[in-house]
């Protein structure tokens, strides 16, 4: 298995832009999550999806987030509009239903200037 | 009520010495704490884990143990090598939840 895949890798964009992000979960795998990563925060949770549905977003940090996941094998966060303190790791990972263990991507490095 | 402090956020030691990082968490209903452990450029991997019902769990060079009275638990990397140099996060979640309340990391590094 590929493992999480996410894209773009890294993206830097100015103030104002919208952007999005894409995460593929691991086949099979029914919960799908969205984690932010910064020095000053540490690793913050901001959605999960279980099965397509959200089912905590309390994470979100404003309305200018917004995620969606379609269909089973891809999931989207998008910030519209993005600011200079969006910048940050943004990671995505799945895991199985019986099985605790999360798995990440490689993470997407995000710079809003 | 649902943190998770870790500490110390840094750590420097030497090769084949002992790194220890430390965990303290509030909510009882935890029954899940995992390890995680990311390097730089890379995304967190699962390294070790322990259930509330075991004092201790052991795989290789990496030990967890568990005081579940004081409600902390610790990561002890035996022989410390200069491969473990990483982020290492504690965690924690509960009654089959899959939401994780992570730490807030410790950076180790292992200087030979």
């Amino acid at each position: 298995d590929a493992g999480v895949i996410q894209s773009p890798r890294h993206e830097v964009t100015e103030m104002g832009q919208e952007v999005t992000l894409r995460c593929k979960p691991i086949s099979g795998h029914d919960y799908l999550f969205w984690y932010r990563q910064t020095m000053m925060r540490g690793l913050e949770l901001l959605i999960y999806f279980n099965n397509n549905v959200p089912i905590d977003d309390s994470g979100m940090p404003e309305d200018r987030f917004s995620a969606k996941m379609p269909n089973a094998s891809f999931s989207t966060l998008k910030i519209q509009p993005s600011e200079p303190r969006d910048s940050a790791v943004y990671f995505c990972a799945s895991s199985l239903p019986t099985v605790n263990e999360q798995f990440f991507g490689p993470g997407t490095r995000l710079t809003v200037l | 009520q649902q943190q998770v402090k870790q500490s110390p956020q840094s750590l420097i030691v030497q090769k084949g010495g002992i790194s220890i990082i430390n965990c303290a968490y509030e909510n009882t209903a935890f029954d899940y704490f995992p390890w995680y452990q990311q390097f730089p450029g890379k995304g967190p991997a699962l390294l070790i884990a322990i259930r509330p019902d075991v004092s201790e769990k052991k795989e290789g060079r990496f030990t967890i143990s568990f005081n579940k009275s004081a409600k902390q638990f610790s990561l002890h990397i035996m022989d410390s090598q200069p491969g473990d140099s990483a982020t290492y996060f504690c965690a924690a979640n509960s009654g089959g939840y899959q939401k994780v309340t992570f730490g807030t990391g410790t950076k180790l590094q292992v200087i030979p």
